[in-house]
């Protein structure tokens, strides 16, 4: 199975700032499968990015994903006070799929 | 808009069964699969399952196999998610999810539209 390694495990940022989340699978993976969310505490996950990099529908465009092969990336562009959460990747398509562990975006 | 409204909490002994329902509102049920999905306490998400509304047709993650039972009822657009022989490692809550729409694949699907969750505790 594949294994999906998030870094850091906790981020510290001030609001405005930049955030890049990385998300790194055990072995090459299509970019069409790949999927990443917010969690805050108490709510189901919320879906942000699908296919590597198409916004899910509401999603802001400061949240954008990118990355091939192994290696993924979310960026927010500039931190908005709501944004400080967990962040989860998401690999889909083949059964079981697998999450990563997840990043905590915390306020510096 | 699309709404799923899951079942309330559940204390449970090892050994037993539990069964979560998940309505669906504000689109055609038979339309979309639906998955299934767990978050132990503080920890990550996991996939278990997924269900064809339309025909009922279902596919396990093999970790559960044997353990998970998914069905439908499409009079009132419920899904259900039974799992059986509960262990303390089974405390979790348990979200059902929704497709955003375009997955036809029968598997692990982003998740656009989720339940409140339903938590389900094990412990003697």
């Amino acid at each position: 199975e594949i294994v999906l390694t998030q870094s850091p495990g906790t981020l510290s940022l001030s609001p405005g700032e930049r955030a890049t989340l990385s998300c790194r699978a055990s072995q090459s993976v299509s970019s069409s499968w790949l999927a990443w969310y917010q969690q805050k505490p108490g709510q189901a996950p919320r879906l942000l990015i699908y296919g590597a990099s198409s916004r899910a529908t509401d999603i802001p465009d400061r949240f954008s994903g990118s990355g091939s092969g192994t290696d993924f990336t979310l960026t927010i562009s500039r931190l908005q006070p709501e944004d400080f959460a967990v962040y989860y990747c998401q690999l889909y398509h083949n059964s079981p799929g697998a999450f990563g562990q997840g990043t905590k975006v915390e306020i510096k | 808009q699309v709404q799923l409204l899951q079942s309330g909490s559940e204390v449970k002994k090892p050994g037993a069964s539990v069964k979560v329902s998940c309505k669906a509102s504000g689109y055609t049920f038979t339309s979309y699969h639906m998955q299934w999905l767990r978050q132990a306490p503080g920890q990550g998400l996991e996939w278990m399952g997924i269900i064809s509304p339309s025909g009922g047709n279902t596919n396990y993650a093999q970790k559960f196999q044997g353990r998970v039972t998914m069905t439908r009822d499409t009079s009132t657009s419920t899904v259900y998610m039974e799992l059986s022989s509960l262990s303390s490692e089974d405390t979790a809550v348990y979200f059902c999810a929704r497709d955003p729409g375009g997955f036809p694949h029968f598997g692990p699907s982003p998740g656009a539209y989720w339940g409140q969750g339903t938590l389900v505790t094990v412990s003697s």
